[in-house]
């Protein structure tokens, strides 16, 4: 079975431009999640979904992020307009949730962005 | 403010030693699960527990979920270098639908 997929893989984008990342959840499953990653703050959750429906976006760091889920199968996280200081590595995941004994998520590979 | 911490934050030992990674929190998890996570990769699932007190043992690696579901032990026996990587606890909100939270993460290094 394919994993998360998510595109793009590497990103270097110059300060003030739109950047979109997008994600491919494990088929079946029904929550995704939307992870940002760096050395000075670790592992943050920017938003996550349940059903489609956004239920959590108090990681969202400001108005300049943005994130979708138009159906099961796809989602992306806009920036506009990007800032240095976003540079990261973005991970998408995505789980089914089965009780507090069968809840696994699953990660993409991430997406590597850099704002110059 | 994290929800969950991590100590330590890094660890290099050599190879053969034993290590003990810790995961605390003063929030009560309906679970809590151990990830590890390698260069250019995403974290990948070791093990979940769920019960308080619960030991769950994956070869050399053994996990504890505190009594009060609050913390977490990880520990390695005779560490190798393919040990090596990022490891995370995550703790898991039922209550709330299905939100993990991450821990701060411990980076170890194992030197052959």
């Amino acid at each position: 079975d394919a994993g998360v997929i998510q595109s793009p893989r590497h990103e270097v984008t110059e300060m003030g431009q739109e950047v979109t990342l997008r994600c491919k959840p494990i088929s079946g499953h029904n929550s995704l999640f939307w992870y940002r990653q760096t050395m000075m703050r670790g592992l943050e959750l920017l938003i996550y979904f349940n059903n489609n429906v956004p239920i959590d976006d108090s990681g969202m760091p400001e108005d300049r992020f943005s994130a979708k889920m138009p159906n099961a199968s796809f989602s992306t996280l806009k920036i506009q307009p990007s800032e240095p200081r976003d540079s990261a590595v973005y991970f998408c995941a995505s789980s089914l949730s089965q009780g507090p004994s069968g809840n696994t998520i699953y990660f993409g590979e991430g997406s590597w962005l850099t704002v110059v | 403010t994290q929800l969950l911490e991590q100590s330590p934050q890094f660890l290099s030992i050599q190879e053969g030693e034993n290590l003990t990674v810790y995961c605390n929190s003063s929030s009560v998890f309906s679970s809590l699960q151990w990830y590890r996570q390698e260069p250019g990769e995403g974290p990948v699932l070791l093990v979940t527990v769920v019960t308080g007190g619960e030991v769950k043992k994956l070869k050399r690696l053994t996990f504890q979920f505190g009594d009060a579901r609050k913390d977490s032990s990880l520990h390695i026996t005779a560490a190798q270098p393919g040990d090596t990587g990022l490891y995370l606890c995550a703790g898991i909100f039922l209550n709330t639908g299905n939100q993990f939270y991450f821990g701060t993460g411990t980076s170890l290094t194992v030197i052959p």
